[in-house]
């Protein structure tokens, strides 16, 4: 079946280091990657988007890699700030024959300390 | 741009009743709306894609004749949870591809959606 994983353990980190969240999939065949933010009881708010043929995307402080080799992505925020703390989802989209849809991982907790 | 607005935030209804959700896009016209359903500490799961002028589509084992799905015009979908139960508990969340968007590739905008608590 198909599958995306996130690190379900909550990522605690300090206040400016570099937060790196992992999203890996199996049986997909993704064209394009996204990653939303969640905040509690909140809807996700969409980020970035990357393509297969992409390696690297970046907007402002943060950062997606896409390997369809190892099936992962990685999402990187650089100079990290307690306003970084929510939820990550990273998303893949799959063709069906009833549209496109977007799966969702279940994301990773991130907390940036002070 | 591309704001999608839900309504209520939240809802306590009593077991056995039926609740309404609204799901509306404020700039932009949504032919097709996607409902997700959250439980705590988990993903969003997929229920249905409201289609604009059409029937619903609904996932597997989402059951259709217990969240009805209309999307009567452009900017509008709701979702109404019939008889409902204390399992149906959960967070319902709304979300539409901004206008002009191609169906495949394009972000989706969601509403801030709704937490619904069945007694």
């Amino acid at each position: 079946s198909q599958k995306i994983e996130q690190n379900s353990e909550a990522l605690n980190i300090q206040e400016g280091k570099t937060a790196t969240l992992t999203c890996n999939y199996t049986n997909y065949s993704p064209a394009y990657l996204q990653w939303y933010r969640q905040d509690p009881g909140r809807g996700p708010v969409f980020l970035l988007l990357i393509r297969e043929n992409e390696k690297e995307k970046r907007k402002e402080r943060l950062k997606v890699t896409f390997d369809t080799t190892l099936k992962q992505s990685l999402f990187h925020i650089t100079a990290s700030q307690p306003a970084d703390s929510a939820t990550y989802l990273c998303a893949l989209e799959r063709l069906t024959g009833g549209g496109n849809k977007l799966t969702f991982g279940t994301g990773t907790q991130l907390k940036v300390e002070l | 741009g591309a704001v999608v607005s839900q309504h209520p935030s939240w809802v306590i209804c009593k077991s056995g009743t039926s609740v309404k959700i609204e799901c509306r896009s404020l700039d932009f016209q949504a032919t097709t709306m996607f409902w997700y359903r959250q439980f705590p500490k988990q993903s969003l799961m997929l229920m249905a894609t409201s289609n604009e002028g059409s029937k619903a589509t609904y996932e597997q084992g989402v059951e259709k004749d217990k969240f009805l799905i209309n999307h009567a015009s452009l900017t509008l979908s709701t979702l109404t949870v019939t008889s409902a139960h204390p399992e149906d508990s959960s967070f319902y969340i709304c979300s539409a591809r901004g206008q002009g968007s191609g169906s495949y590739n394009s972000p989706l905008h969601f509403g801030n959606g709704t937490r619904l608590t069945v007694t």
